[in-house]
């Protein structure tokens, strides 16, 4: 059964660092993972989608890898601000397995 | 193009009601799948449904079920409510059943008294 771990729950920024979340996962023979975005009460806003024979995925401040054997996806985040506060989650679509998120602050 | 609405955002129930949620697919999306959410929890998967049949189920009792609808629309349905069903509900919509992106919608929040 298809386990996803986000570390750490919790993390706090200066604005304007560059910052790494991770993502993991126990069972490699993954299809799609995806990163997403939650705001307090709110839905989930996809950020990227990477796909199994792709290693990593680019919007704009965000660059999202994937590492199969060794069961791990990053989400960078360039610059970080503010309005980038938030929950981010990561989840094995092919599953429907969700991490539990890291809630996100960038202090100003 | 509409993305995934979902209805109501909010209500509340006592314990032992019935509760039915609805959500709308995004334009062209053929499936669905329905997530709970409580507090500082990940989504937890409850059902996906492909073309009208139910296509996997999580670790929810049969007292959760759903349906969906010829334009792919759905509803979750929620029978004996307890207090430990309050949550932030959940649905996605995707292309197809082997398309792995998920869109969701903003959730209905169901408070259990």
């Amino acid at each position: 059964k298809q386990e996803v771990t986000q570390i750490p729950a919790a993390l706090s920024v200066p604005e304007g660092e560059n910052l790494v979340l991770n993502c993991s996962f126990t069972d490699s023979a993954i299809y799609n993972l995806q990163w997403f975005r939650q705001d307090p009460g709110k839905g989930l806003t996809s950020l990227l989608l990477i796909q199994s024979s792709q290693r990593e995925q680019t919007s704009g401040r965000l660059n999202a890898s994937l590492d199969k054997s060794s069961g791990r996806s990053t989400l960078y985040i360039a610059a970080s601000q503010p309005g980038d506060s938030a929950t981010y989650l990561c989840a094995v679509t092919d599953d429907m397995r969700f991490g539990a998120g890291t809630r996100l602050t960038v202090k100003p | 193009e509409t993305g995934v609405t979902q209805s109501p955002t909010h209500l509340i129930k006592t314990r032992g009601q019935q509760v039915t949620l609805r959500c709308s697919s995004q334009s062209g999306h053929n499936t669905v799948s329905w997530y709970q959410q409580a507090l500082g929890q990940g989504p937890q998967f409850i059902f996906q449904y492909y073309r009208e049949e139910e296509n996997g189920r999580g670790n929810f009792p049969p007292r959760f079920s759903g349906l969906q609808f010829p334009n792919y629309s759905s509803e979750l349905n929620v029978n004996a409510l307890e207090l430990d069903d309050s949550a932030l509900y959940l649905c996605a919509s995707s292309l197809d059943r082997n398309t792995g992106e998920l869109f969701f919608g903003e959730g209905s929040r169901l408070t259990v008294l």
